[in-house]
């Protein structure tokens, strides 16, 4: 099973600046996301991180407000940027280990963005 | 499009009483079902998938394709399966994404 260490674990910024949060897995994996869960909701898928190329962004999320990086396949970042307090979240990094009969989400302990 | 549905936010039960914990879905195929759970401070983590029928935690899902449904059951339920529970569908288009519901907080009174 992959390993997920995330960084910073919570941070509080100032509205206006932005923030990197980084993604690091024990193994090599194809598979990374990003996602965010706020408060009282589901996790929302933001983007899939892909190695060596531009990440692939879901309905409502743009590459200007979160950039991400992909520069090899065990780590990533992704960036909220010109925060507002409406990006106050938890963001999870997430790699998926797809066997032929099992498929496993592994996720990151998060990081707890407040924006203030 | 995939979507999945947990109708409850909250569910409140005492200890040793039976616990369902519903979900229903809707794909155009045979997906994946998952249940993951978040325990306080600690990381979501997967709890079963639909294809192992297995028992975890005393816990078992059962997939009824007739109703689309993929609902979590234990049958006397203890403080510590006090968590979030997340119910998750991974369909076959591209990307192979997972799609969650909701969640359901899980309160176990003593």
């Amino acid at each position: 099973s992959a390993v997920i260490s995330q960084k910073p674990s919570r941070d509080i910024c100032q509205r206006g600046t932005s923030l990197t949060i980084q993604c690091q897995v024990d193994s090599q994996v194809t598979m990374m996301f990003w996602y965010r869960q706020q408060p009282g909701q589901s996790l929302t898928l933001i983007a899939t991180a892909n190695q060596g190329s531009e990440a692939t962004y879901e309905s409502g999320f743009v590459i200007d407000k979160f950039p991400i990086s992909r520069p090899n396949l065990t780590f990533s970042t992704l960036t909220v940027s010109n925060m507002s307090p409406e990006d106050s979240s938890i963001y999870l990094c997430s790699v998926y280990e797809i066997g032929r009969l099992n498929t496993e989400a592994f996720f990151g302990q998060g990081t707890r963005l407040t924006v203030v | 499009a995939q979507r999945v549905t947990q109708p409850e936010k909250l569910l409140s039960v005492f200890k040793g009483a039976p616990v369902e914990l519903k979900c229903n879905y809707s794909y155009s195929g045979s997906p994946e079902l998952f249940w993951y759970v978040q325990y306080s401070r600690q990381r979501l983590q997967l709890l079963l998938r639909h294809i192992s029928r297995e028992s975890i935690k005393g816990f078992t899902a059962d997939l009824n394709k007739g109703e689309t449904s993929f609902h979590l059951k234990k049958p006397f339920a203890q403080e510590e399966d006090s968590a979030m529970y997340y119910c998750a569908l991974k369909g076959y288009n591209a990307g192979n994404m997972l799609t969650f519901g909701g969640g359901t907080r899980l309160m176990v009174k003593p």
